[in-house]
């Protein structure tokens, strides 16, 4: 069974705190991504990356940043957590052979940023 | 710019009977691809059902069925003889390329006993 996991389902943080978010799949796939998901704002992207120490932003990069060294691992860093990035977090990942091809989640990283 | 709307933040339903979500986009596209995803109380987020633009067939997964109109922009999900488990966060979702998805806002699907 393929599978996106989040090493966080909950996490609390304080301001200012550097916070790392760290995703792992086990599909060889290419592409992964960062989403964050408020009420009434759906999923927003944050950075993705379609191959090993590649990265591009997304619609709000600002205050984060990511890490992937390796094509399984996926990590996103606030390096100053503030209360306005208390969020849930959700990872993905994608294959790019095909374009139209769905994306596999996390089950998601509940941060609160006190 | 490519945008998602969903007009209804919340429904509900009673179990057996039929809903219909809605969802609109805006793209000035030809060739993309629209999706529903469900995320349940789990937070786990599943495929629901997915569209090809250039398809003019609607697409069907068993009590799953949308209903496309490009000329519209509109891709509604209807859900037949709703079940208790179909009770999660709907999102309709619209890609163009390079799997760069779009997700509308959410709709609360609430099904009743």
């Amino acid at each position: 069974d393929v599978k996106v996991t989040q090493s966080s389902r909950y996490l609390v943080k304080r301001t200012g705190e550097k916070v790392f978010l760290e995703c792992v799949q086990d599909m060889d796939h290419e592409n992964m991504f960062w989403y964050r998901q408020d009420p009434g704002l759906g999923l927003r992207l944050i950075y993705f990356s379609y191959d090993v120490k590649m990265k591009e932003k997304g619609d709000i990069p600002e205050g984060y940043s990511v890490s992937r060294e390796k094509k399984e691992r996926f990590s996103l860093i606030l390096e100053s957590a503030s209360t306005n990035q208390t969020s849930m977090y959700l990872c993905a990942s994608s294959t790019s052979t095909t374009v139209n091809e769905k994306l596999f989640f996390g089950s998601g990283t509940q941060l609160s940023v006190l | 710019a490519q945008t998602v709307t969903q007009s209804q933040p919340e429904m509900s339903v009673q179990e057996a009977e039929t809903v219909t979500l809605s969802c609109t986009y805006d793209t000035s596209e030809n060739n993309y691809y629209l999706f529903w995803y469900k995320q349940p109380p789990s937070r786990q987020m599943i495929l629901v059902i997915r569209q090809e633009a250039y398809k003019q067939q609607n697409a069907t997964e068993n009590r799953f069925s949308v209903n496309f109109q490009k000329a519209a922009k509109s891709f509604s999900l209807k859900i037949s003889d709703s079940q208790l488990g179909d009770t999660a966060m709907y999102f309709c979702a619209f890609i163009y390329n390079f799997n760069k998805f779009y997700f509308g806002s959410g709709t609360k699907l609430n099904v009743k006993p």
